[in-house]
């Protein structure tokens, strides 16, 4: 069955911190890899992954995927409190056995990310 | 406002009634899906529409559950006969591969409880 790991499940931080998320998959027809941030409301996109060992950046944030060894890392350097939520790691992938179609994202458990001033 | 908008935002119900929650995705976009997400647990998939054809439902729709896209536009999902088991937060998202590579975009949600 397709699954998708994050670790840790939950992290505590000070402003300043440097702080790793992972994300860990097995999943079948693999064709993407997102990160989300989720603030008490709607997830809000923040990178799409599709080839391994090529960083992707924003700001503070950057991502890389290993597609050998089926995971992917999320980075947030100077860590501020507004980063404080929890942080999505969805795989796209096939709707099921029998299906052709892809489009279907497996969601995490997700990353509890708490900065204190 | 541009993105995906749904209503109401909010929804408490007595089990046993029907509900219905509306999303109206990013214009243009041809895919919608719908997911479904319970405290503490990532967005868990329900089914998904390619214009106004509804392609793949997943296991966890039982036969309470119905959605509908008429015309390609805004999406329909009804729950009838309501459980208390059903009370989660309910996420429309919408693309448009190939252009934006999937990234699908979520919708604020529609929160269920039933009491």
């Amino acid at each position: 069955e397709d699954k998708v790991v994050q670790s840790p499940l939950s992290l505590v931080v000070h402003e300043g911190d440097t702080v790793t998320l992972n994300c860990s998959y097995e999943v079948t027809n693999f064709r993407s890899l997102l990160w989300y941030k989720q603030e008490k409301k709607a997830p809000t996109f923040l990178f799409m992954l599709t080839s391994s060992g090529i960083e992707k950046k924003s700001g503070r944030l950057s991502s890389i995927l290993d597609k050998k060894e089926l995971f992917s890392i999320l980075n947030i350097t100077a860590t501020q409190t507004g980063d404080s939520a929890v942080y999505l790691c969805a795989v796209e992938a096939r709707f099921g056995p029998g299906s052709s179609n892809t489009g279907k994202l497996i969601f995490g458990q997700g990353t509890t990310l708490q900065v204190k001033p | 406002d541009t993105g995906v908008s749904q209503n109401p935002r909010h929804k408490i119900t007595k089990r046993g009634q029907n509900v219905t929650f509306r999303c109206d995705p990013i214009s243009e976009h041809n895919r919608l899906y719908w997911y479904r997400q319970t405290l503490g647990q990532g967005p868990e998939f329900l089914t998904y529409f390619q214009n106004e054809a509804q392609l793949e439902k997943s296991r966890l729709l039982s036969d309470r559950f119905s959605a509908e896209r008429p015309k390609g536009s805004f999406s329909t999902l009804e729950i009838q006969r309501t459980e208390q088991g059903d009370s989660a937060m309910y996420l429309c998202a919408s693309s448009f591969p190939p252009r934006q590579g999937n990234e699908q975009f979520f919708g604020p949600g529609t929160r269920l409880t039933v009491l």
